[in-house]
């Protein structure tokens, strides 16, 4: 357990409105990342996050826009939902610095948007 | 072609047998290499990650990485139904200055009792 919170654990959202989604660690990692997970596809990396106010696009970023004002809270932000923004969130660390470490995921968010 | 690859399965293994899954990936440059589990509805969850050519063996677990024939594939020893998950297979490859971690999309492992 790399001690990471996501909430909520189940959205569903009217298209139009935004949405944030929070992920929490309890361990004082530097990086941390956002990523979705939709049928057919294979993880994919929205932002991420190397400190403090330090955040970076990811492959997948249009639509999002990503917060980290303290080390343990990383928050996503879906400035107006859309219908291809129903998926499986995942936050994840990475223990090391980044690079070749390898990442631990929290227990994920279920949003969908109507 | 996808720069990282796996079959999507279902690949059907019987209790006790060895289950073999395969990864390929585009970039000869490729780093790092990270087998994930997971299970349905839950997140994934590290097996093990390999650096180097050769076997790494983790118990029941053994990943072999090829880097020459660009792959690496994850064996399972004597297969329980506990191990019927998807298997994620994720390869750290270079990107500008940098390095992307790139997932293929699984492969459904199913262990018949």
């Amino acid at each position: 357990d790399a001690g990471i919170t996501q909430s909520p654990r189940h959205k569903v959202t009217e298209t139009g409105t935004p949405v944030t989604l929070r992920c929490h660690q309890t361990e004082n990692h530097r990086y941390m990342y956002w990523y979705r997970q939709d049928p057919g596809h294979g993880l994919r990396l929205i932002h991420y996050s190397y400190g403090v106010k330090d955040t970076d696009k990811g492959e997948v970023s249009d639509g999002y826009s990503v917060s980290r004002s303290k080390t343990e809270d990383f928050l996503l932000t879906l400035e107006s939902a859309t219908s291809s923004q129903t998926s499986v969130y995942f936050c994840a660390i990475t223990k090391g610095q980044g690079g070749n470490s390898p990442l631990h995921f929290g227990n994920g968010t279920r949003l969908t948007v109507t | 072609q996808k720069e990282v690859e796996q079959n999507s399965g279902p690949l059907s293994v019987p209790e006790g047998a060895i289950a073999s899954l395969n990864c390929t990936y585009s970039d000869r440059g490729s780093q790092s290499f990270f087998w994930y589990r997971q299970y349905s509805g839950k997140s994934p969850e590290l097996i093990m990650f390999i650096y180097s050519n050769g076997d790494k063996e983790d118990g029941r677990f053994t990943a072999q990485l090829n880097k020459a024939s660009q792959y690496v594939s994850l064996l399972i020893r004597d297969s329980q139904p506990s191990d019927s998950a998807t298997y994620l297979c994720a390869v750290n490859i270079p990107r500008d200055s940098n390095y992307q971690l790139i997932w293929g999309a699984g492969t459904k492992l199913i262990i018949k009792p």
